[in-house]
């Protein structure tokens, strides 16, 4: 069983395009985040929620929409795709700032 | 605000010499320091944490970090470095106030037969 798996692991797009990466996590951690992975490996938190409740936004552009359905769920939307969005996107989940599991990252390529 | 800085971009060493991967913290409050280490193409693995327990600590993959609070570093080691260690590390510091996880830029680790 996978404790963090998010979906798709490879997304190809033009600019413009609408797309969504799915992330569920089974191991009961309350609280989820997105972290962008740029070309030089660097990662920096984009959101977090806690409990479906958004907690963290770190001014990440508005055509980015992350959405929790329920506390094990973390999706995340973005319009009108542009050429800097691409990046490693990771889903990662954590209780009480104690564990931090990974998912493998969706790896996005806008052309 | 916390943070965390990775002393080295690159780091080469032989296979069976010691691997030794530099961190330094910032942090008002005692820190929980984590050592993440990402394979090509893949995803984040847990390889050790620091949460106020031991000041040594044992990873997976016979790696170990010191937490030296006198010094705010937290390097991970390795005494015997293998082909398979190849691999980015991060290290990261847990912002308790957000509950968010910081990462140092990383270091890239090359191990030469």
């Amino acid at each position: 069983d996978t404790a963090v798996s998010q979906t798709p692991k490879y997304l190809v797009t033009q600019m413009g395009n609408d797309k969504s990466i799915k992330c569920e996590q089974n191991l009961g951690h309350d609280t989820m985040y997105w972290y962008k992975q740029d070309s030089k490996k660097f990662l920096k938190i984009m959101f977090s929620y806690n409990n479906k409740e958004l907690i963290i936004n770190e001014t990440v552009p508005n055509r980015f929409s992350p959405k929790s359905p329920d506390k094990a769920h973390l999706n995340l939307h973005i319009n009108s795709l542009e050429l800097g969005d691409s990046a490693v996107y990771f889903c990662a989940s954590s209780q009480q700032g104690l564990g931090y599991t990974f998912g493998s990252g969706t790896r996005l390529t806008v052309v | 605000a916390q943070s965390v800085t990775q002393l080295g971009s690159h780091v080469s060493v032989s296979e069976g010499a010691l691997v030794l991967l530099r961190c330094n913290y910032s942090s008002s409050v005692p820190p929980y320091l984590f050592w993440y280490v990402q394979y090509p193409n893949q995803g984040l693995q847990l390889l050790l944490k620091y949460t106020s327990a031991a000041t040594l600590v044992k990873g997976i993959n016979g790696f170990e970090a010191e937490f030296k609070k006198s010094e705010t570093s937290f390097h991970l080691t390795k005494p015997s470095a293998h082909m398979s260690d190849a691999a980015e590390y991060f290290c990261a510091v847990s912002d308790l106030n957000t509950d968010k996880l910081i990462f140092g830029t990383g270091t890239r680790l090359q191990v030469f037969p």
